[in-house]
């Protein structure tokens, strides 16, 4: 099972707003709502941003947004602030044998 | 509060065994799925296994299939992955990360809660 491909890096300027895309196959982010995707932090653990697609879990900020068209699924961060760089992953489910995929991860910049 | 800390990581010379360990507290571990996720340095995040409540159901990635085994104890509210025939590529930190569940539901493919990791490294 191959990674999920991403961007390596995307930059933007404060308040700007950018967009990460997550690009996999029908068997993972076409054939299942069940993308999810993580923000980390240099040394610090993952933190869940949105999943199955487009839901935010309680404590996170408006600014995230996710959706999905066909094989791509993509994270849009609106009013970009200083503390939104970090990398960011995407993941999904698979059908599989090994149930889960990660995508290449995408530095994001903050200009 | 949650709190999910690993434990076992070291240095393994190839083909070595390591036992991790994850201690869990502040929910009720024997309701929640749980997964191992593992980050080599400077790279990106690799999944590794997922165990269910019960330990009925059980996956793997194809690049640790045969070689590692996730279990967990929960009279112990405790989390393993039993590793052997290690490889160099094996090298990373070890996550164990708790399946998301808000509103009485649970969501087996999002992980919102994870431990600080454990550093496995495999070399002669």
């Amino acid at each position: 099972q191959s990674a999920l491909t991403q961007p390596a890096s995307v930059s933007g300027s404060p308040g700007q707003s950018i967009t990460i895309s997550c690009t996999g196959t029908s068997s993972d982010v076409g054939g299942y709502n069940y993308v999810s995707w993580y923000q980390q932090h240099p040394g610090k653990a993952p933190k869940l941003m949105i999943y199955e697609v487009s839901n935010r879990p309680s404590g996170v900020s408006n600014r995230f947004s996710g959706s999905k068209s066909g094989n791509t699924a993509s994270l849009t961060i609106s009013g970009l602030q200083a503390e939104d760089e970090a990398d960011y992953y995407c993941s999904s489910y698979t059908s599989s044998s090994t149930l889960r995929v990660f995508g290449t991860g995408t530095k994001v910049t903050v200009l | 509060e949650v709190q999910l800390v690993e434990s076992g990581g070291g240095l393994v010379q190839p083909g070595g065994s390591l036992r991790l360990s994850c201690a869990a507290s502040g929910f009720t571990f024997s309701s929640y799925s749980m997964n191992w996720v593992r980050q080599a340095p400077g790279k990106g995040l690799e999944w590794v296994s997922y165990i269910s409540s019960s330990s009925s159901t059980i996956y793997y990635a194809d690049s640790v299939k045969g070689r590692f085994t996730i279990s967990r104890d929960n009279a112990k509210n405790s989390l393993y992955l039993q590793m052997n025939s290690l490889r160099a590529e094996d090298t990373a930190v070890y996550y164990c990360a708790r399946d998301y569940c808000s509103g009485g539901s649970c969501y087996t493919h999002s992980n919102s809660d994870w431990g600080q990791g454990t550093l496995v490294t495999v070399s002669s």
